[in-house]
Parts: C-alpha cells; sequence; structure tokens
C-alpha cells in the first residue's frame, strides 16, 4: 500500500494524559499536513511541513500540541495534557510541491482521539 | 467566519439523475478550488479541481463549475450511481498556498 498510512486508527486517553500520532506519508511527497476535523465540520488545518521544516502553524495549535518531521518521512503529532475538547479526528495529508502549483492533497485514513 | 460554504447538510438523488453539490465562497483571494469525497471511517479523497482561470473542469461523470463572479461553485455527478453516496466537501486555496479552507460538507445520498 502506497498511500498515506496513519497510526494509531484510534485511540481513548484519559483527559491529562498525553498522545503521539504517526503518519508516514507518500514516499516522493515533501509536503505533509495535519488537519483536525470535528463531527459535521470540514477539516481544519493545524500544520504543515515543506520536507523536515514545519512552515506554519495554526492559531489552533495550542502550545500542547507539538508536530515533528525529522528526516523529512514520517510526522509526528504528540498533544500533551489531552483536553476533552481535543475529541477530534486528526488526519494527515501529503501532496508534491512543484511549480507553485497547489497540488491535491492525499489523505490517511485518521487518527479518531477520544478524551474521556 | 466562514471562509468556504456548503449549505446544504444533505442531498438525496435518485439513481441515474444529476447530482448537483453547491459550494459558496466569500475570499477572492481564492485560485484554486478542490472537491473531496469522504466514506465514513475514511480520510477524504481526492475528486476533481479547477482553477481561477477556468470555468469548468470534467472528468468522466464529474464536472465542477466556478462562477467567480458570483464566488460559487457545483460538482454534477450525472449519472448518479450508488457508489456515489457519501460526504462531500469542497475546499479552496489562495495563491498557490498549501492551506485548503474547507467547507462543512454534503451527505449525497443515492437512492435506487
Amino acid at each position: 500500500d502506497t498511500g498515506v498510512s496513519q497510526n494509531p486508527r484510534h485511540k481513548i486517553t484519559k483527559r491529562g494524559q498525553n498522545v503521539t500520532f504517526r503518519c508516514d506519508p507518500i514516499s516522493e511527497h515533501n509536503r505533509l499536513y495535519w488537519y483536525r476535523q470535528t463531527l459535521g465540520q470540514g477539516p481544519e488545518f493545524l500544520t504543515y511541513f515543506q520536507n523536515e521544516a514545519q512552515l506554519e502553524k495554526s492559531r489552533l495549535l495550542s502550545d500542547r500540541f507539538s508536530a515533528e518531521r525529522p528526516k523529512g518521512s514520517f510526522s509526528t503529532l504528540e498533544i500533551q495534557r489531552t483536553e476533552q475538547g481535543d475529541s477530534a479526528m486528526y488526519l494527515c495529508a501529503s501532496s508534491l510541491a512543484g511549480g507553485g502549483q497547489s497540488t491535491e492533497a492525499f489523505f490517511g485514513q485518521g487518527t479518531r482521539l477520544t478524551v474521556v | 467566519d466562514q471562509q468556504v460554504k456548503q449549505n446544504s447538510p444533505s442531498l438525496s438523488v435518485q439513481e441515474g439523475r444529476i447530482s448537483i453539490l453547491n459550494c459558496d465562497y466569500t475570499n477572492s483571494m481564492f485560485d484554486y478550488f478542490l472537491w473531496y469525497k469522504k466514506y465514513p471511517a475514511e480520510g477524504p479523497t481526492f475528486l476533481i479541481s479547477i482553477s481561477s482561470i477556468k470555468d469548468k473542469n470534467e472528468d468522466g461523470r464529474f464536472t465542477v463549475f466556478l462562477n467567480k463572479s458570483a464566488k460559487h461553485l457545483s460538482l454534477h455527478i450525472v449519472p448518479s450511481q450508488p457508489g456515489d453516496s457519501a460526504v462531500y466537501f469542497c475546499a479552496a486555496s489562495a495563491d498557490s498556498n498549501y492551506q485548503l479552507i474547507w467547507g462543512a460538507g454534503t451527505k449525497l445520498i443515492i437512492k435506487p
């Protein structure tokens, strides 16, 4: 399977615990994105990497959230001291940048986080 | 302030007929628009896109129309098939920006 892979698919955690999600993008894609989606809404942009550089972070990404892409390949998203409001589907996507043109992003299946 | 709006939460269409999904936007800087389809428990899947220099793009049964003056785009699916039942998201970006702004989605139900 050469698509975007996210692990775990589901995570239930107690409030206050830390969680970490992993995303493996399509191998030749240099752009990687994290989005969050809550019920009845479209995905909301969280952050974006071009290769290993984190180039943009949304205001939605509080200081409890941190994302890394250490070698420009896989990425991790960590949430510290989880709150019930963090419950959502966390989506990772990747795309190939080139020529200044937007290209479509390919999404993983997401990690559904439930904070109890 | 929602920059991309899909005002119909759901749409029911008879199999074989045309499905028309609508999307409105407010940001005149948007220059690239995409439609994604999402099945339950899966991530969104890219369907079709259109650049602001065009007013129509067609791919098989799917056609996207862009009306820049009205800041409106629509996705036409014809003929509609049962496998088209899914949630459809409209998304937009500005100036070749990486960041997509998404609508809330429209759930399309194709009736046999």
